[in-house]
């Protein structure tokens, strides 16, 4: 596609619910990162693949957040049992390297009541 | 641990005026400095810098990154409304392998006519 595009735009869920927040990068792109970005800060490394497989999670909070990338194409982030603190701007970057320039998607607005 | 500290945080400019914002980090194994641009949820890229003095150019924004002193600046001249946002500055650090970012708080502009 012509941008990183991610679905949904915004979710709100219940404390204690699964969700999944999908990610579709710029074709050809093998890197692909996920950021966190709470109110008033900047975004905050979750997770970054290279291809498949995930060379880096370490930004991950807790076991509760997974995410996938089977193909090397689109990813899924997942959260379970989810908690009000997990409110957030979810936002997923590709490139074409890992030393290249990322761009960002519109980014997931997810609101946990 | 990474850090970046952003200067000012926030910084109200009339129309038609310059504006200069900084930029200081640490990072172990410095690869490079990125500049975004924030408007509602998705970090657009501006600049990439990974050579100290050398300055980057696109239209009435340009950057400059010196490795000795830790630092970069934004500089905006003629500011227009359409200038109103987030600017955020992120390192990477490729010494992990994962070439992550690690982002300041940003620095919100708000151009008034």
């Amino acid at each position: 596609g012509a941008g990183v595009s991610q679905t949904p735009s915004n979710k709100v869920t219940e404390k204690g619910k699964y969700v999944e927040l999908r990610c579709d990068p710029i074709s050809g792109h093998t890197a692909l990162y996920w950021y966190r970005q709470s109110l008033g800060q900047g975004p905050e490394f979750l997770i970054y693949f290279q291809g498949t497989g995930a060379a880096d999670d370490s930004g991950l909070p807790n076991d509760r957040f997974f995410a996938v990338r089977p193909e090397g194409s689109v990813s899924t982030l997942k959260i379970q049992r989810t908690e009000r603190g997990d409110s957030a701007v979810y936002l997923c970057a590709s490139s074409v390297g890992p030393g290249t320039e990322a761009f960002f998607g519109q980014g997931t607005r997810l609101t946990v009541v | 641990e990474d850090k970046v500290v952003q200067s000012p945080l926030s910084l109200v400019v009339h129309e038609g005026d310059t504006v200069t914002l900084n930029c200081s980090y640490e990072v172990t194994n410095f690869r490079s400095l990125l500049w975004y641009k924030q408007e509602k949820k998705a970090p657009t890229f501006l600049f990439m810098l990974t050579s100290s003095g050398i300055e980057k150019k696109s239209g009435r924004l340009s950057s400059i990154l010196d490795k000795k002193e830790l630092f970069s600046i934004l500089n905006i001249t003629a500011t227009q409304t359409g200038d109103s946002a987030i600017y955020l500055c992120a390192v990477k650090d490729s010494g992990a392998g994962s070439y992550q970012l690690t982002f300041g708080k940003g620095t919100k502009l708000s151009v008034i006519p």
